[in-house]
């Protein structure tokens, strides 16, 4: 499969702002995806961003992405407890391939 | 919403025994998928099917078969179970329109022993 890298391990204050980031393979991938896991449960779509974007912001949430060096970014603001959690991101090359980094994990302290 | 249900989200199985995980989904998606989660290896994909009756291997389907006899429903089966199967099991569909994220199940965390 592609390989998809991100860090294992982030801990921030509550209040201050979180960035995961994440470097993928492949150039011909359409979308690009950020999940969160939190403990016992299964993966929830936080957000996603087309390839042909360069940011795209959601509430507190800001995806960015550097194609040319292949680099994807979570950007979280005001981070609180509840956004301890398991961050995965992953990259969609056709409708059938996703391919997924080993996830960080974000800790949260108040 | 797209509701993905995997029947047990707990199971202890022993060495040997054959294992069947189901995942049944309601919204009509052609691809469904198996992946197991490990810790620092992130999702690995088992198998994956496009249509009822199709299959595909992924990255890791030694030791593991599956079926699709129906569109809604995708199972995972484990012939004869070991120890370094003990893992979590996610099951996840999405539409074949290529446009489209993985939805996923709450998984299944089985126990080999």
């Amino acid at each position: 499969g592609e390989d998809v890298e991100q860090s294992l391990f982030l801990s921030v204050r509550e209040g201050d702002s979180s960035v995961i980031n994440c470097t993928y393979t492949d150039s011909s991938s359409t979308y690009l995806y950020w999940y969160k896991q939190e403990p016992g449960a299964g993966l929830q779509l936080l957000t996603y961003i087309f390839s042909n974007m360069d940011m795209k912001q959601d509430q507190r949430l800001t995806v960015l992405l550097n194609k040319k060096d292949k680099h994807l970014s979570l950007r979280i603001a005001d981070t609180q407890t509840g956004d301890s959690a398991i961050y995965f991101c992953a990259e969609s090359p056709n409708f059938n391939k996703f391919y997924f980094g080993s996830g960080t994990k974000l800790n949260v302290k108040p | 919403d797209v509701k993905v249900t995997q029947s047990s989200r707990y199971l202890v199985k022993r060495t040997g025994e054959k294992v069947f995980l189901e995942c049944v989904q309601d919204m009509d998606h052609e691809n469904m998928f198996w992946y197991r989660q490990d810790p620092g290896l992130g999702l690995r994909l088992i198998y994956f099917s496009y249509d009822v009756k199709m299959k595909e291997k992924g990255d890791i389907p030694e030791g593991y078969s599956v079926s699709r006899e129906k569109k809604e429903r995708f199972s995972l089966i484990l012939e004869s179970a070991s120890t370094n199967q003990t893992s979590m099991y996610l099951c996840a569909s999405t539409p074949s329109n290529g446009r489209s994220p993985l939805h996923f199940g709450n998984g299944t965390r089985l126990t080999v022993t």
